[in-house]
Formats: structure tokens, C-alpha cells, sequence
């Protein structure tokens, strides 16, 4: 398996510009997620889905949408880039069990908004 | 404010000694504690959770200690290698949507 994946590594973006970030999981879990981190900082979560055409917002989710069309791909899409949305981001899924909530990362995007 | 800190932003030991790393939490409502190692470059990988019912759960080389009462989450690290090296976060959540993560310890092994 090649658990998360995300693409693109790295991307910078001129203000006002749009972009999606990919991410896909072969692991079959039903709970996906989209978080931020800053320099720094810990983890913030912008959106999580629980299953293919539901979507729900996280702590910051403003300038950002997404959408879960099928079990193994969730992208993000920025619109309209701002420098406040310089950060990594981060997928991440898992299988929501009874016993664990434990969450699988992706290797993260590196995004610079100028 | 966070729900979730770190008393120590870094922590420096000697190579073979005991880590430990300490986290705070302010939600009575979460159920679940885990803890994620963060290399330079990489995304956040699993290293032991821990329910609410629980007050200790040992791994490999770790431990994770849970104290309800003072809302305390700590992480042992035995015979500290060089590989160790990277920033812990403790992270939890009231359920599955999404994880509450701190800000993150960052561990140096001295030779």
C-alpha cells in the first residue's frame, strides 16, 4: 500500500491565485482529514470528511473548500491565495474503530503564497 | 487559547538516558490521547495512544502515562538513541472528527 499521498510537494503562488491540493489513500478508510501547519506550530484542522459526499468544516477553514467525491480522494482547494495561507499541509486518514482514532499523514505540501 | 500544550518547547538529553515529555489538556470531553514524532520534512507519525479509561499503555521502548485528575499526558522515551531526535506532539480528541494537536516538544540527543 502506499497509504497517503499528496501532490504536490511544493508550490508557490502568487496572490489571488487558485490551486488544488491533491490527496489520495488505498487504504480504504472512511475518515479523511486537511490540516495546516504553521512554523512552529502544531497542527490545525481546516476540513475533515467522514465518508464519500460528506464534508464538514475544522477549526480554520475559511479560504478553503473541499470535496469527497469517492472513498480515496479528498482535495483541498485554495481560492483566491493570500500569504496568511503560507504553510504545509497535511492529509491524513483513518479508519474510524471503536478502539482507535489514530490518523495516517500524507508527506505534506509546502506552500508559499507571495 | 489551545485546548491542548507542551510545558517545554525543547528538551535536550544524553544519549541512552530516559525522555520524558509532558502535555497538558483542557477538555474533559476527550476520550483519546495519542502521540505523533515529526521528523524534519515529514509528516507526523504514530507512535502510542491511550484511551481515557486508562492510565498507562507501554510500547516499544515508550509509555504513555494519562492522569485524569490534573489532565496531564506524558510520553517516556527509554534509552533515548539518536534516532529519536524530531518534535512530539500529543494531540486528542472527543471522538473522530479530527485531532487537537499542541504545539510540540522538540527532543535533542546529545552524544
Amino acid at each position: 500500500n502506499a497509504g497517503v499521498t499528496q501532490t504536490p510537494k511544493f508550490r508557490i503562488l502568487k496572490i489571488g491565485q487558485s490551486m488544488t491540493l491533491q490527496c489520495a489513500q488505498d487504504m480504504n478508510h472512511n475518515y479523511m482529514y486537511w490540516y495546516r501547519q504553521d512554523p512552529g506550530m502544531g497542527l490545525k484542522l481546516i476540513y475533515y470528511s467522514v465518508g464519500a459526499g460528506i464534508t464538514d468544516k475544522g477549526e480554520v477553514p475559511n479560504g478553503y473548500n473541499v470535496s469527497r467525491s469517492t472513498t480515496e480522494d479528498f482535495p483541498l482547494r485554495l481560492e483566491l491565495a493570500a500569504p496568511s495561507q503560507t504553510s504545509v499541509y497535511f492529509c491524513a486518514s483513518s479508519y474510524s474503530g471503536r478502539d482507535s482514532y489514530e490518523q495516517y499523514f500524507g508527506p505534506g505540501t509546502r506552500l508559499t503564497v507571495t | 487559547g489551545e485546548s491542548v500544550g507542551l510545558h517545554l518547547p525543547t528538551l535536550s538529553v544524553q544519549e541512552g538516558d530516559n525522555s520524558i515529555i509532558n502535555c497538558a489538556y483542557s477538555n474533559s470531553a476527550s476520550d483519546y490521547f495519542i502521540w505523533y514524532k515529526q521528523e524534519s520534512g515529514k509528516g507526523p507519525q504514530f507512535i502510542i495512544d491511550i484511551r481515557s479509561n486508562m492510565d498507562k499503555r507501554q510500547g516499544q521502548r515508550v509509555t504513555v502515562l494519562l492522569n485524569k485528575t490534573v489532565k496531564h499526558l506524558s510520553l517516556q522515551i527509554a534509552a533515548t538513541q539518536p534516532g529519536d531526535s524530531a518534535v512530539y506532539f500529543c494531540a486528542e480528541a472527543p471522538g473522530a472528527d479530527g485531532l487537537t494537536f499542541g504545539k510540540g516538544t522538540h527532543l535533542i540527543i546529545q552524544p
